[in-house]
């Protein structure tokens, strides 16, 4: 089986910082990587699919990257209602990360 | 607007069984494969069940495999998740989600304690 590694599990950002977050696949995912926003009480919502790709009406501040076994997510500019849980799918073999809180500081 | 609303979780005893619902609307559900995701408390996601679009092939994580049955009815909309011989590591929200996991309901949550 194919493991996620998500880092970091906690994050604290000022509104207008760049914030980055991480998975990384124990092999080659050949950017089969989806990456979501989880807020409370709500259904996660895919912000960005196979890497790189802009969910339709997610803010372009958010953005993938990455290949092989490396992959990010990236918030050019936190805004208030960014506050969440992130977590990233491999979905070729269905695979989660485990999650990262992201707090304002 | 793709709309997917879980039910049908509660309270139950260990090896007691419950069936999730899970219903389907903005979209062509006959056309998509549908699965089950579960987030034990205070763990991370957990993939457990994944139907085809016309219920032809069926995958189970090992987990639940020969406890769960995923099922599907296409005339209602509506996926199904049959869970049997429930233990405490059951315990969770039980989500269900879109064929490229692109929609997620809100979840659902199953309790399994004595």
């Amino acid at each position: 089986d194919i493991q996620m590694t998500q880092s970091p599990s906690f994050l604290s950002a000022s509104v207008g910082d760049r914030v980055t977050i991480n998975c990384k696949a124990s092999q080659n995912i050949n950017k089969y990587l989806n990456w979501y926003q989880q807020k409370l009480g709500e259904a996660p919502k895919l912000l960005i699919y196979n890497t790189n790709n802009l969910q339709t009406g997610i803010p372009s501040r958010f953005s993938g990257s990455g290949s092989g076994t490396d992959y990010t997510l990236t918030i050019s500019s936190l805004q208030p209602e960014d506050v969440a849980t992130y977590f990233c799918l491999q979905h070729s073999s269905r695979t989660f990360g485990g999650g990262t809180k992201l707090e304002l500081k | 607007e793709v709309q997917l609303v879980e039910s049908g979780g509660g309270l139950v005893k260990p090896g007691s069984s419950l069936k999730l619902s899970c219903v389907a609307s903005g979209f062509t559900f006959s056309s998509y494969g549908m699965h089950w995701i579960r987030q034990a408390p205070k763990k991370g996601l957990e993939w457990i069940a994944l139907i085809y679009y016309d219920s032809s092939n069926k995958y189970y994580a090992d987990s639940v495999k020969g406890r769960f049955t995923i099922s599907r009815d296409n005339s209602k909309n509506t996926l199904y998740l049959e869970m049997n011989s429930l233990r405490s590591e059951d315990t969770a929200m039980y989500y269900c989600a879109k064929g490229h996991f692109d929609y997620w309901g809100q979840g659902v949550m199953v309790t399994v304690s004595s």
